[in-house]
């Protein structure tokens, strides 16, 4: 199976540590990139190549992958944070791409 | 500036064919591949089609596999998402996204540019 799963929803305080995670099938063998999406935009890359920081991403934003997970890491969460975030993959063949379901971070 | 700017989006009724364009700037529009992403209302992202840069290759989610072609035309920097027999569940905001790369999948780089999205309404 190429899908992927996540938590529906996240909450921290600030300055805490956020964790995020993915889960699938094809992670072993496929990179895995995290969006962020705030209300009303579109999303924006945060981590390409499971755990590379994309142009621009504050430093607290970290990727980790391991075995059929991977993880996206927020330490010391700021209210700026506050938005859904999406992993993303491929099938094993890359015939198609794959969206996580999303998980909403919600900032106490 | 890199820059996306997704139009087309109407209400169309269910059975009916809808185009989507996508004007791109900015970047080499002959060296990267595009993707077309979608989001219905309250709902998550998924991934609908992507084009390959160099031959042309075309990738599409089983959901829209045979009713929706991706297209790009060099001469004129634009992508397409020609939808046809659309249906109630098409109904969506559509984003076109670039990728980092030649190949949309597999390649390691995400989607790092994206437009503000069209919307799609499937309806009688």
């Amino acid at each position: 199976s190429s899908e992927l799963t996540q938590p529906p929803s996240v909450s921290v305080s600030p300055g805490q540590t956020a964790r995020i995670t993915c889960s699938g099938d094809a992670l072993p063998k496929q990179y895995a990139y995290w969006y962020q999406q705030k209300a009303g935009q579109a999303p924006v890359l945060v981590i390409y190549k499971d755990s590379e920081r994309s142009s621009g991403i504050p430093e607290r934003f970290s990727g980790f992958s391991l075995g059929t997970t991977v993880t996206l890491t927020i330490s010391g969460v700021q209210a700026e944070d506050e938005a859904d975030y999406y992993c993303q993959s491929a099938d094993s063949s890359n015939i198609y791409g794959v969206f996580g379901g999303g998980t909403k971070l919600t900032v106490l | 500036e890199v820059q996306l700017l997704e139009s087309g989006g109407n209400l169309v009724q269910p059975g009916g064919s809808l185009r989507l364009s996508c004007a791109v700037s900015g970047f080499t529009f002959s060296s990267y591949s595009l993707t077309w992403v979608r989001q219905a209302p309250g709902k998550g992202l998924e991934w609908v089609s992507a084009i390959n840069s160099g031959d042309g290759s075309t990738y599409y989610a089983d959901s829209v596999k045979g009713r929706f072609t991706i297209s790009r035309d060099h001469s004129k920097n634009t992508l397409f998402l020609q939808m046809n027999s659309l249906r109630a569940e098409d109904t969506a905001v559509y984003y076109c996204a670039k990728t980092g790369a030649a190949r949309p999948l597999g390649s390691g780089h995400g989607m790092d540019v994206w437009g503000q999205g069209t919307t799609v309404t499937v309806s009688s």
